[in-house]
């Protein structure tokens, strides 16, 4: 079974530190991954898309498929990167879902 | 240029109330799918469907129903509401092919 884990609830850091936010995935085949980002009462919004490899508000993932991990980095927190942090494989065929992990909210402390 | 919509935004039932949730989108998109999320749970796929007429189950369908009668709109039914149905309710939709999911605002959800 397809299955993405976020280790970590809660992370906080102080602002202009290094920020790594942890995904590890159980997935067959070949799964495209996903990072989207919820800030404070709005919609979900996708933040990072592996294919893509572009990066978004400073922030880069890398696939590392001998470990099966798409961590989400940044090498200088700001304060506006508070906010509720997903990740999603996609389920290729069919019914094209997103598995989210339980998520991982970043406070970035001033 | 709407996006994804959804209403309504906050909604009040008691136990056994009935209500549909209704979302539109503006996209031309083939695929759209209601999650709802839950403190600590994450979002967890309830139904989804792969193109207008179409509907299938997701990981919680249990006490939904849904329906895509038109391909701008998917609609969530619950037919008598439950206190765990407490939740906030997002929609998304996405092209064919595993195109980025675009989300509405979400719908809270309140059962008394």
């Amino acid at each position: 079974a397809q299955r993405v884990t976020q280790p970590e609830k809660l992370l906080s850091v102080f602002k202009g530190a290094p920020v790594e936010l942890k995904c590890n995935y159980s997935y067959s085949g070949s799964p495209e991954l996903f990072w989207y980002v919820q800030y404070s009462r709005q919609r979900l919004q996708l933040l990072l898309r592996h294919i893509s490899r572009e990066s978004i508000k400073g922030f880069t993932a890398d696939l590392n498929k001998g470990e099966t991990s798409f961590h989400l980095k940044k090498p200088f927190a700001q304060e506006e990167d508070s906010a509720m942090y997903y990740c999603a494989p996609l389920l290729r065929a069919g019914s094209y879902q997103l598995t989210f992990g339980k998520g991982t909210k970043l406070s970035v402390i001033p | 240029n709407a996006g994804v919509t959804q209403t309504p935004k906050f909604r009040v039932l008691k136990t056994g109330q009935s209500m549909t949730l209704l979302c539109a989108q503006d996209m031309n998109h083939e695929y759209m799918y209601w999650y709802r999320q839950d403190p600590g749970m994450g979002l967890r796929l309830i139904h989804y469907s792969v193109g207008e007429g179409t509907t299938a189950k997701g990981e919680v369908p249990d006490g939904y129903n849904v329906s895509r009668l038109k391909k701008q709109n998917f609609l969530l039914g619950l037919e008598s509401a439950a206190p765990s149905q407490t939740s906030v309710y997002f929609c998304a939709s996405g092209g064919a092919g595993g195109e980025t999911q675009y989300f509405g605002p979400g719908t809270r959800l309140l059962v008394l």
